[in-house]
């Protein structure tokens, strides 16, 4: 059956370290994958998207990796701080479909 | 301000009683989607349109439809709703499918008792 997963639910790390959540897929052959980020009780904001034939992507502090070999996406926040505590989503494309994942919390501890 | 607009933002309903969430956009985008968010499940698809007078399902279009007369306007309805169409949901916008990013509403929370 087709699934995405993401790490864990619940990510707490230290400010000023990096963090790093994954994004698995099975049964599903993307073209794209985005992250988003999401604040209670508001939509999902846009971060950053990956195509297939990219390795990586970096915008600021975030990176993004994309490998279709383990069906696998990374996303790294460097020198995290507290207003980075959010949940964060992974989506690919199924078609013309979005499919997103169900999300890592993370918590950035002063 | 380029932005997705919903309406309402909060209802509460009966079972039964046909319902309309609105859903507009102002950056001409072609791309238009419907999503429900439920603890434990993440955010679903229910239908997207591709451009004016084209719509598709996704993964749980059951007891919603949608309709795309204007490119932004993308009104969801529920013809009969049921208590387990409580939900959050959210309207989204993108210029011309996956290949772009997604613009998110702030999302229209339904209760149906």
């Amino acid at each position: 059956s087709q699934k995405i997963e993401q790490n864990s639910e619940a990510l707490n790390i230290q400010e000023g370290k990096t963090a790093t959540l994954t994004c698995n897929y099975t049964n599903y052959s993307p073209a794209y994958l985005q992250w988003y980020r999401q604040d209670p009780g508001r939509g999902p904001v846009f971060l950053l998207l990956i195509r297939e034939n990219e390795k990586e992507k970096r915008k600021e502090r975030l990176k993004v990796t994309f490998d279709t070999t383990l069906k696998q996406s990374l996303f790294h926040i460097t020198a995290s701080q507290p207003a980075d505590s959010a949940t964060y989503l992974c989506a690919l494309n199924y078609g013309q479909n979005f499919v997103f994942g169900p999300g890592t919390r993370l918590s950035v501890l002063p | 301000e380029a932005q997705v607009t919903q309406n309402p933002r909060y209802l509460i309903t009966v079972t039964g009683k046909k319902l309309t969430v609105t859903c507009s956009q102002n950056m001409n985008h072609e791309y238009m989607s419907w999503y429900r968010q439920d603890p434990g499940l993440g955010l679903r698809q229910i239908y997207y349109s591709m451009n004016v007078e084209v719509t598709d399902k996704g993964d749980v279009p059951e007891g919603y439809k949608v309709s795309r007369k204007e490119k932004r306007n993308f009104p969801l309805i529920l013809e009969s709703p049921s208590p387990n169409q409580t939900s959050l949901y959210f309207c989204a916008s993108s210029l011309a499918g996956v290949l772009n990013e997604q613009f998110f509403g702030p999302g229209t929370r339904l209760t149906v008792l």
